[in-house]
């Protein structure tokens, strides 16, 4: 069965230190990869995709996900953490031949300390 | 421009009652989708509309239905409200014209909450 998974239910970081939210997938052929994330009481918002190409994705407010094919992994990861990235993150896996049924992850919550 | 409206925000219903969700988006999208959301599983697509004129299942279609009303708004009704389908219901939409139609960006509204008691 395809699947999205999201190991960690909770990050923790210090601001200013880097932080990595973590996410692998079980989907056939080359899906489309993305992150959203969610602040308290709003809907998702886009944070960025993987279609093809580099795997080095860059999105909004500062944020990154490395594609690794072999480990089937999309992490997504911040150089320089802020209190304000605290929220709830989600990995969403577009099959190839799923047509328009997105599979999303169970999310992250990450708490940034200051 | 308000991208994707959802009513109401909050919605207490009793056991056996009927409800419709409304969404409207301003984008000129022809996609658009329903989800519920519930803690530890991430979101469940319950149905989408690929584009005007056509609905199709999800993952957890049983206990709702929707309707296209038009190319801007997609509503989702429960005809007889349970427990298990209290819920965050979203609302999204993305704009079906490219080659990964269906697996573009998605929009999402502010979301339902509602509470079946």
């Amino acid at each position: 069965a395809q699947s999205v998974a999201q190991p960690e239910d909770q990050v923790n970081v210090a601001e200013g230190n880097p932080l990595t939210v973590k996410c692998t997938y079980s989907v056939s052929g080359n899906p489309y990869l993305f992150w959203y994330v969610q602040y308290p009481n709003r809907g998702l918002q886009f944070l960025l995709k993987y279609i093809t190409g580099d795997n080095l994705v860059k999105g909004s407010y500062g944020f990154e996900a490395e594609f690794n094919k072999s480990q089937t992994s999309f992490h997504l990861k911040k150089p320089s953490a802020l209190v304000s990235d605290s929220a709830l993150y989600f990995c969403a896996v577009s099959p190839y031949t799923g047509g328009f049924k997105t599979i999303f992850g169970a999310g992250t919550r990450l708490f940034v300390k200051a | 421009n308000a991208g994707v409206t959802q009513t109401p925000k909050f919605q207490v219903l009793k056991t056996g009652q009927s409800m419709t969700l409304q969404c409207a988006q301003d984008m000129n999208h022809n996609s658009m989708y329903w989800y519920r959301q519930d803690p530890g599983m991430g979101l469940r697509l319950i149905y989408y509309s690929a584009s005007e004129g056509t609905t199709d299942k999800g993952e957890v279609p049983n206990g709702y239905n929707v309707s296209r009303l038009n190319k801007r708004e997609f509503s989702l009704r429960l005809e007889s409200a349970a427990p298990s389908q209290t819920s965050v219901y979203f609302c999204a939409s993305s704009e079906g014209w490219t080659s990964g139609r269906g697996r573009e960006t998605q929009y999402f509204g502010p979301g339902t909450r509602l509470l079946v008691l």
